[in-house]
């Protein structure tokens, strides 16, 4: 089946640093791949789509220049919080298009804590 | 844009049934799904119906009624396992940006107890 690895687990970054998550899939190719944010006892948040080789559509009220998206290649997708604040800690989640359980395959989800 | 609604707990007793509902309105409809999210987890695929009517799997079954903008999930001998948050996510017509978008509801967190 398709498998989709997501790195980190988990981070822990000071205020105003950087944190890059990269979402790669191992056994297919991922022409799409969907980002996002989960807050505790909510539920998974739209950021942004991205296609391979294209600038990512960003949900409204997702900053673009906070949380850059790209996927260069048809097996990557990262996504950098840039300049983080305490208010980005969240659970971040990639999921790839592909033709397997009916189009979706979720990483395991990267835990966000700024400091 | 989806307004979908599901409850936000139930509780649920150990080889037991229960029944796990969800309301959708949409534009335009293209599938619903139903994923298992264990705390600290990603979802996990449940099942999918994009015509009306009844999916079973295993101890898992989910209905469609597309007129009603209505669904649910049916789990059948509650095992403890099974506490977990349960996500009806919808799939909305192509957008335009590329594939397909899934809407998250807010979740239902199930507690199975002895």
């Amino acid at each position: 089946g398709a498998v989709v690895s997501q790195h980190p687990s988990r981070v822990i970054c000071k205020s105003g640093t950087s944190v890059k998550i990269e979402c790669r899939s191992l056994d297919f190719q991922a022409t799409t791949m969907f980002w996002y944010r989960q807050f505790p006892k909510q539920s998974l948040m739209l950021m942004a789509t991205s296609n391979e080789g294209s600038k990512a559509t960003y949900e409204q009220g997702v900053e673009k220049d906070k949380f850059l998206i790209n996927h260069a290649s048809l097996t990557l997708s990262t996504l950098t919080v840039t300049s983080a604040h305490p208010e980005d800690s969240s659970f971040y989640i990639c999921s790839a298009s592909n033709t397997f359980n009916y189009g979706y395959t979720f990483g395991s989800g990267t835990r966000l804590t700024v400091v | 844009g989806q307004n979908i609604d599901q409850p936000t707990e139930m509780t649920a007793t150990e080889g037991a049934i229960v029944q796990i509902n969800c309301t959708y309105q949409t534009s335009g409809f293209n599938g619903l799904f139903w994923y298992q999210q264990h705390a600290g987890e990603a979802p996990t695929f449940l099942s999918y119906n994009v015509l009306d009517g009844l999916e079973e799997k295993g101890r898992f079954s989910s209905f469609l009624s597309r007129s009603k903008g209505y669904s649910y999930l049916l789990l059948k001998e509650l095992q403890m396992k099974d506490s977990a948050s349960y996500l009806c996510a919808v799939r909305e017509a192509y957008s335009g940006a590329g594939s397909y978008q899934l809407t998250f509801g807010k979740g239902t967190k199930l507690s199975v107890i002895p």
